[in-house]
């Protein structure tokens, strides 16, 4: 089993409307979730971190933990043909040590015009 | 520059050349890590440098990988030998310390062995 899962997608939206993008993990230590977005062909652009379980709002991002449930969700509103990219779902396992990151495979987000 | 600098963006190497890879980070930035990333997967770890110590190079998958990183600040992925599933792309990010803070990266290495 993987240590991060995310629905690979496609994931398909109409202008306007909210995406919700999911993810789960195996490891129940982990202490931090990233959501980083990737353009075709460019480096993964942080979105959101969160640390404790609930959600976190930025913008037209909102973040939701649940450590219980081992998920974490990414919600866009008013989703922009711009949001249109590969989202990845990235956590930190260890308590201490080396916080190198375990990511999903992605899930890729088009939204239609 | 203000973020993770890498060089060069794009490689080609004949199956069996050796490559180099460099990554400047982010000015002051404790750690560096570098990353794999096969085509329409995520990114996989390789290894981590606090300084100018290697910490972790669990990921590196066979004696051919090697990373250093001598004066703690700029890192050189080298890969010996090169084998086609070496195509990838290679990432590597920073972040200022050794706590859970988000990892900042640059843009990558696509490598093309042929």
């Amino acid at each position: 089993q993987k240590e991060v899962e995310q629905n690979s997608g496609p994931l398909s939206v109409p202008e306007g409307a909210i995406a919700s993008l999911n993810c789960t993990y195996s490891d129940r230590v982990s202490q931090s979730f990233f959501w980083y977005r990737q353009y075709s062909g460019k480096s993964p652009e942080l979105i959101m971190s969160i640390y404790s379980n609930g959600d976190k709002e930025d913008g037209r991002f909102t973040a939701q933990l649940n450590k219980a449930s081992q998920y974490v969700s990414l919600l866009i509103r008013d989703s922009q043909p711009s949001d249109s990219a590969t989202y990845l779902c990235a956590v930190n396992p260890r308590e201490t040590g080396a916080n190198n990151l375990f990511f999903g495979t992605g899930t890729r987000l088009t939204v239609i015009p | 520059g203000a973020g993770v600098s890498q060089s060069p963006r794009y490689k080609v190497a004949k199956r069996g050349q050796d490559v180099a890879l460099r990554c400047d980070p982010i000015s002051g930035h404790v750690s560096l890590f570098w990353y794999q990333q096969a085509l329409g997967q995520g990114p996989e770890f390789l290894t981590y440098f606090q300084n100018e110590a290697q910490l972790d190079k669990s990921g590196l998958p066979s004696d051919r990988f090697f990373a250093e990183r001598p004066e703690g600040s700029v890192s050189t992925l080298k890969i010996q030998r090169t084998q086609q599933e070496d195509s990838a792309v290679y990432l590597c990010a920073s972040n200022p310390g050794t706590g859970n803070q988000p990892q900042h990266f640059g843009d990558g290495t696509r490598l093309s062995i042929l």
